[in-house]
């Protein structure tokens, strides 16, 4: 099936940086989906994209669906400390959903 | 939050011995789904289930069984736990099938830890 590689693995990053993360893939998706997992809790949908090229903003966070379909990107602008946990990607295509292993943020005060 | 508890929200549990975790929705979703989640690897889907006594498996089916007897509760069985079985379990439901729709419209739980020894 498909795979989904999550990079960087981990971001160790001071407060009030801005912050970028991929997910890339060798198989094309519909959709991508960001999720954010606090510690002790379940994820929690951040961003959801639909179309190849599609920028989507929420609040400090910007996600865009790469125009080969095979990739996305999510960015944090000006990180507070709230903004750790593991962010998570998730891609779907003929009824089949695939999520990456997680980006571990830990923001620095 | 979505209504969803996840319990127990720990357990260890000796290898061989039967294990239910359960999951319980008081949103009246149709789907519901469970997943496991551990170090490296995205969650990755057991069984799901599609309305009252209606399952299907997912990616990693074997070693596990599911029972949906009412529309708010999705247990997930492992008959005779394995080492390989020490993961986080997550529960997730949603209105439409996130199988077809891509997603977007699906609730996690918190989560059970599970430790098999």
């Amino acid at each position: 099936g498909q795979q989904l590689n999550q990079s960087p693995q981990s971001m160790f990053i001071q407060e009030g940086e801005d912050v970028s993360m991929n997910c890339t893939s060798s198989s094309i998706f519909n959709t991508w989906l960001w999720y954010k997992q606090d510690p002790g809790e379940g994820p929690v949908l951040l961003i959801a994209l639909y179309k190849a090229g599609e920028l989507t903003s929420n609040g400090r966070l910007t996600a865009q669906f790469g125009i080969t379909r095979k990739d996305s990107f999510l960015n944090i602008s000006a990180s507070i400390p709230s903004d750790v946990g593991i962010y998570f990607c998730a891609g779907f295509i003929n009824n089949d959903m695939r999520f990456g292993a997680g980006t571990r943020l830990t923001v620095k005060p | 939050d979505a209504g969803i508890t996840q319990s127990p929200r720990h357990k260890v549990t000796e290898t061989g011995t039967p294990v239910t975790l359960r999951c319980h929705q008081t949103e009246n979703h149709r789907y519901m789904y469970w997943y496991r989640q551990d170090p490296g690897h995205g969650l990755r889907l057991i069984h799901y289930s599609y309305g009252v006594k209606d399952t299907d498996k997912g990616e990693v089916s074997d070693g596990y069984s599911v029972s949906r007897s009412k529309t708010e509760d999705f247990l997930l069985t492992l008959e005779s736990a394995t080492s390989s079985q020490t993961s986080v379990y997550f529960c997730a439901i949603s209105e439409f099938n996130i199988l077809n729709t891509g997603g977007s419209e699906a609730f996690f739980g918190q989560g059970t830890r599970l430790t098999v020894v």
